[in-house]
């Protein structure tokens, strides 16, 4: 089945520094999303980016779906964007299902 | 008020005893997931289902079921809880097929601690 993994798996940041987060999947993919999972546990939708760019704030997003990777882009940092980062392919191929990445932590220092 | 909510937030249970997770939605998505998140791992598919009469095993199946009482209620039931089904547990729910529609949005998680 297809694969997703994620770099850096750790990554810690000064606040106001700036990160790109990857995610390569190993087959064709009916689209991405990208999720911050907050300290608390929660679930927060990032962006649904199954090609091209997009941009939300200081964060940013670009999938190159021919070559089966995603980034996400973290700008001047703040120690709010700490938590775990995970992106997440959907495969039609077999069972419909997302397949998540092992995510990358963040800590962004004061 | 949440639009994805799960009860209960904390659980613990003791070896053999059946336990239910509750999902309910007010988003009006026809389709609903169950899953598992372990740490250091990324989250795996239990469970899902696309409308009230259609059921799906995912991934990691095996020691548990669920009910689709409604469009806007799944629930996840483990059988006779064992300890490495201690977990952080997520519900989700998407609008339904191609693009945007499938989006997920889950719910805030439940903690089931298994003794």
């Amino acid at each position: 089945g297809i694969q997703v993994e994620q770099s850096p798996p750790d990554l810690i940041l000064q606040e106001g520094a700036n990160s790109t987060l990857r995610c390569n999947f190993s087959d064709s993919v009916n689209n991405l999303q990208w999720f911050h999972q907050n300290p608390w546990g929660q679930l927060i939708n990032l962006f649904y980016i199954p090609s091209g760019t997009k941009q939300n704030g200081r964060l940013s997003a670009t999938t190159v779906a021919t070559e089966r990777y995603s980034l996400l882009y973290i700008s001047s940092s703040q120690t709010t964007d700490s938590g775990v980062y995970f992106c997440a392919a959907l495969t039609t191929s077999g069972t419909y299902k997302y397949i998540f990445g092992t995510g990358t932590r963040l800590k962004v220092l004061a | 008020d949440a639009d994805v909510t799960q009860t209960p937030r904390n659980r613990i249970t003791k070896t053999g005893k059946r336990i239910m997770l509750e999902c309910s939605q007010t988003k009006g998505h026809d389709r609903m997931y169950w899953y598992r998140q372990d740490p250091g791992l990324g989250l795996r598919l239990i469970y899902y289902s696309f409308d009230v009469k259609d059921i799906n095993k995912g991934e990691i199946s095996d020691g548990y079921s669920v009910s689709r009482q409604a469009q806007a209620k799944f629930s996840l039931s483990l059988e006779s809880a064992i300890p490495n089904q201690t977990a952080l547990y997520f519900c989700a729910t998407s609008k339904g097929p191609t693009g945007s529609n499938e989006k997920l949005f889950f719910g805030s998680g439940t903690q089931l601690s298994v003794l």
